[in-house]
């Protein structure tokens, strides 16, 4: 069974670096082919993709957030973190881990997602 | 960077009809395209993937078609646990999805 599920802070002040974890079971990324999303939803508004990596290190980032964010595995224990930097209000969302697989990045499990408000 | 525009916004259907819904790409994406079905407060759930493939456990009503750049999800024959907001997402590159069409009862 397949699961992943997001943690981190729920209030981040502007300016301040977010840091998320996904922590998945039922694949690996010691398995060739497996990886990991992450994609946020502001309230109400629609879904915005913001970067993956796979198995082999292979990392992509949206463009316009390129800047902002990290991505980075520990295969060990079955985590990815995200780390986004300079945090502003706009970044309130619910943001989602998803599984990707075999280079083709759409999510095929999802994690139930975590809610981040950025205020002061 | 590739947009996706997808149509229509909103929705009014019933119990029963055939519906569809377009998302158009700005360039080719070769037909790497994915379909969610979303709930308030819920993660989406995958329904297409590569355009057209059912993913497993998906009931067969709905379906999904390419043309070029601009790409369908139909659904057959609405059921009433399919009023909900439907994502296109191309995966050609990084990812891009639409804006999302809201399905209401009418």
């Amino acid at each position: 069974q397949i699961t992943l599920k997001e943690s981190g802070p729920t209030l981040v002040k502007p300016t301040q670096t977010l840091t998320l974890t996904c922590t998945f079971s039922g694949f690996s990324f010691s398995t060739i082919g497996e990886g990991v999303a992450w994609i946020r939803q502001p309230p109400g508004k629609a879904l915005e993709w913001l970067a993956h990596m796979f198995w082999n290190d292979d990392k992509r980032y949206s463009p316009s957030l390129k800047s902002r964010l990290a991505i980075t595995k520990d295969t060990s224990r079955n985590q990815v973190v995200l780390t986004m930097t300079n945090m502003n209000p706009v970044d309130t969302a619910t943001y989602f881990c998803a599984r990707i697989r075999d280079s083709y990045a759409y999510g095929s499990y999802w994690g139930q997602g975590i809610l981040v408000a950025v205020s002061s | 960077d590739i947009q996706m525009t997808q149509s229509p916004s909103t929705l009014s259907a019933s119990v029963g009809d055939r519906l569809t819904i377009t998302c158009r790409a700005s360039q080719s994406i070769n037909n790497w395209l994915a379909w969610f079905q979303q709930k308030p407060g819920k993660a989406p759930k995958l329904l297409i993937y590569k355009a057209s493939t059912l993913e497993s456990g998906v009931p067969s009503r709905f379906s999904g078609s390419a043309s070029g750049t601009e790409f369908t999800l139909t659904i057959s024959s609405l059921q009433p646990d399919d009023f909900a907001t439907y994502y296109c997402q191309q995966y050609s590159t990084i990812g891009t999805f639409g804006q999302g069409t809201k399905l209401e009862i009418k």
